[in-house]
C-alpha cells in the first residue's frame, strides 16, 4: 500500500529563517510526486511534480527535491505570505496507483515577521 | 479562468436528508475526482471517473455515489448522509494524458447533524 510521512507536523519559523520540510514516501512505482500548498479554508495549490530521484524544481523560495524515499520542500528566507499547510502527494504507476492520489497529513508552516 | 468549482460551500444538514454537492470544471479535464479531508487523516480519496460514463470507487466510498453525465460536472450524491460524512470535501481534475497534476476546487464543508 502506498503511504506518505511528513515532518514536522508543525514548524513556525522567524521571517528570513530558511528551513525545509521532509515528505517520506513508500509506493510500488512511482509515476509522480506532488506538493501543494492550502491556505485555510482553501482547496489545495499545486507547485510541483517531481518524477525522478534527483529532480528538482525552484519557485520563488521555494525548492522541491527528490529521492528514492523521500522528498523534501526547502524554504529560503521565508516571509509572513509563505505561511500555510505544504502538502505531499504521491502518484503510483500501476493502474491501480495511478488513479489516485496518495497524501501526507501536511507540515503547517508559520511565518512570524 | 481556469477553475474547478463546488456548490454549496458550506452546507448544513440532517441525519438521513438526501443531498448533493455539485462539481465542474472548464479545463475539459477527462479525470475527475472527490476527496475528503478530514484532521489527523489528510485527504482520502472519495470515487474517481476517468471520462463520461467511467466511475469507480477510491479508498473510502461507502455512503456515497457519483455520476459522470457530462464532461465538465461531476456531482457527489450522499443518499442518507450520516454524522461521520461531516468533512471537507474537495473535488479535483486533471487530463489523462500529458501532466498528471491535479487541480482542486475550494472545498465543501459539510455538516451533518
Amino acid at each position: 500500500e502506498d503511504q506518505v510521512t511528513q515532518s514536522p507536523e508543525a514548524l513556525r519559523l522567524q521571517e528570513g529563517e530558511s528551513s525545509s520540510l521532509n515528505c517520506s514516501y513508500t509506493v510500488s512505482g512511482l509515476r509522480g510526486l506532488f506538493w501543494y500548498r492550502q491556505d485555510p479554508g482553501k482547496g489545495p495549490e499545486f507547485l510541483f511534480t517531481l518524477y525522478s530521484a534527483g529532480e528538482e524544481k525552484e519557485k520563488e523560495r521555494l525548492k522541491a527535491t527528490l529521492t528514492k524515499k523521500e522528498s523534501f520542500l526547502h524554504i529560503t528566507a521565508p516571509k509572513p505570505e509563505d505561511s500555510a499547510t505544504y502538502l505531499c502527494a504521491v502518484q503510483g504507476s500501476d493502474w491501480v496507483g495511478a488513479q489516485k492520489l496518495v497524501f501526507g497529513q501536511g507540515t503547517r508552516l508559520t511565518i512570524n515577521p | 479562468e481556469a477553475q474547478v468549482t463546488q456548490n454549496p460551500r458550506y452546507l448544513i444538514t440532517v441525519t438521513g436528508k438526501k443531498l448533493t454537492v455539485t462539481c465542474s470544471q472548464n479545463m475539459n479535464h477527462e479525470y475527475m475526482s472527490w476527496y475528503r479531508q478530514d484532521p489527523g487523516l489528510g485527504l482520502r480519496q472519495i470515487y474517481y471517473s476517468m471520462n463520461v460514463e467511467v466511475t469507480d470507487k477510491g479508498d473510502v466510498p461507502e455512503g456515497y455515489k457519483v455520476s459522470r453525465k457530462e464532461k465538465r460536472n461531476f456531482p457527489l450524491i450522499l443518499e442518507s448522509p450520516s454524522p461521520n460524512q461531516t468533512s471537507l470535501y474537495f473535488c479535483a481534475s486533471r487530463r489523462t494524458g500529458g501532466m498528471p497534476e491535479q487541480y482542486f476546487g475550494p472545498g465543501t464543508r459539510l455538516t451533518v447533524t
